[in-house]
């Protein structure tokens, strides 16, 4: 089944370390999104890629760096820059939209809990 | 700048009522996407429907329903006969139809429905 993968489901982070969290997709999507969701405020956009070997700061992207190789596989680190770095963090794809045509959906990960020893 | 408002922060209901969850949209574009997400315990976003700003047509999907009003620019969402699997955080989101922009969502609404 095609989908998008999200690990590991929990990350615990010590202060002063770098961690990595993985999102990788097999729909053949060309746009992908990193998400941090906090008790009450929504999702909040980290950083978002339309296309391989390019991505975009989003909302809030101090303290956090992705990368974009591969078409299935997009990548966030944690750096510790992030000093609060406790949240939800959801993964996201999208078919490219093209000029005129209807914006696609989202299609989401199950997402990674990431705390703070 | 685009914003999406969802001023009920929690609601909960018994099982078998009606409720409807309040979605209440800012943006200058004429041409404009809306959608809902249901987000269970799991964790993971489920698309729900996806409206653009031309179709102001009202939805009905089973036990679901959306009212779409661009003179209020609101776009509330109604359950009807809810159940305990209604249960979840549901947010509403705008796009835009230019660029690949990604979604602003509200910041949701936690429904619990108890039976």
């Amino acid at each position: 089944d095609g989908g998008i993968t999200q690990s590991p489901k929990y990350l615990f982070r010590k202060e002063g370390q770098n961690v990595t969290l993985s999102c990788e997709q097999n729909l053949n999507h060309d746009a992908m999104y990193w998400y941090r969701q906090d008790p009450g405020q929504g999702l909040r956009l980290i950083y978002y890629s339309q296309i391989v070997n390019d991505f975009q700061k989003g909302d809030i992207a101090e303290g956090y760096s992705v990368s974009r190789e591969k078409k299935e596989s997009f990548p966030l680190t944690v750096t510790s820059a992030q000093k609060n770095p406790t949240a939800f963090y959801l993964c996201a794809s999208s078919m490219r939209r093209r000029r005129g045509a209807t914006n696609e959906k989202l299609f989401f990960g199950s997402g990674t809990q990431l705390s703070v020893l | 700048a685009q914003k999406v408002t969802q001023a009920q922060t929690e609601i909960s209901v018994v099982e078998k009522e009606d409720v409807t969850l309040d979605c209440v949209y800012e943006t200058r574009d004429t041409t404009y996407y809306l959608f809902w997400y249901k987000q269970p315990p799991s964790g993971e976003l489920v698309f729900l429907i996806r409206r653009n700003s031309f179709d102001e047509q009202n939805e009905i999907s089973g036990r679901y329903s959306w009212n779409f009003q661009k003179s209020t620019s609101s776009f509330n969402f109604t359950i009807t006969a809810s159940q305990v699997v209604d249960s979840a955080v549901y947010f509403c989101a705008l796009s835009r139809n230019s660029g690949n922009t990604p979604l602003v969502f509200g910041k949701g609404t936690r429904l619990s429905v108890i039976a």
